[in-house]
């Protein structure tokens, strides 16, 4: 079975830092990865998303992911963070074996930057 | 505007009494799904529909229904509701199954009492 885990409930980042938020996954077959964010009383929105091809993904909002196949991992960073980028941030992946098509979400880590 | 649409937003029910919540996009896509979140747990997706008249079942489908009859509209019905269904519940919708990134409903959140 396919999951994924978010280490940290909550990071916390002064505005103008770099952040990370982090994401480890576990999948039969080749990964399709996702971060997906989450406004107060809003619904998920896509941010980017990994197929194939360079490990270094671009996305929505300046945010970047980095896909590190030997440390399962796909990690969502930004170089300077805004207070406007606290959220909810989900991770996401989808399995590429045998039964997949399906998307298993992390549990959240709650992003709040500080002004 | 493209969009996933979701009513009620919010639901206060008693245990037992059947409810529908509806999802409707304009975009189109063939891949529909419902999720609910729950504090600690993330989301969960309860059933997906890869097109009209087919369904599968999610991780936890225990208690709901799903139909897709229109390929715009994919509404989720519990039967029998109970406390434990409690929760915020997202419908999402994309062009396929495979490799597509989902467009979210603005959720539901549902109260049994």
């Amino acid at each position: 079975a396919q999951s994924v885990a978010q280490p940290e409930d909550q990071v916390n980042v002064a505005e103008g830092n770099p952040l990370t938020v982090k994401c480890t996954y576990s999948v039969s077959g080749n990964p399709y990865l996702f971060w997906y964010v989450q406004y107060p009383n809003r619904g998920l929105q896509f941010l980017l998303k990994y197929i194939t091809g360079d490990n270094l993904v671009k996305g929505s909002y300046g945010f970047e992911a980095e896909f590190n196949k030997s440390q399962t991992s796909f990690h969502l960073k930004k170089p300077s963070a805004l207070v406007s980028d606290s959220a909810l941030y989900f991770c996401a992946v989808e399995g590429t074996g045998a039964g997949s098509y399906q998307l298993t979400f992390g549990k959240g880590t709650k992003l709040s930057v500080i002004p | 505007e493209a969009q996933v649409t979701q009513n009620p937003r919010y639901l206060i029910t008693v245990t037992g009494k059947k409810l529908t919540v509806t999802c409707s996009q304009n975009m189109n896509h063939e891949y529909m799904s419902w999720y609910r979140q729950d504090p600690g747990l993330g989301l969960r997706q309860i059933y997906y529909s890869m097109n009209v008249e087919v369904t599968d079942k999610g991780d936890v489908p225990e208690g709901y229904k799903v139909s897709r009859k229109e390929k715009r509209n994919f509404p989720l019905i519990l039967e029998s509701p109970s406390p434990n269904q409690t929760s915020l519940y997202f419908c999402a919708s994309s062009s396929g199954q495979e490799a597509y990134e989902q467009y979210f409903g603005p959720g539901t959140r549902l109260t049994v009492t």
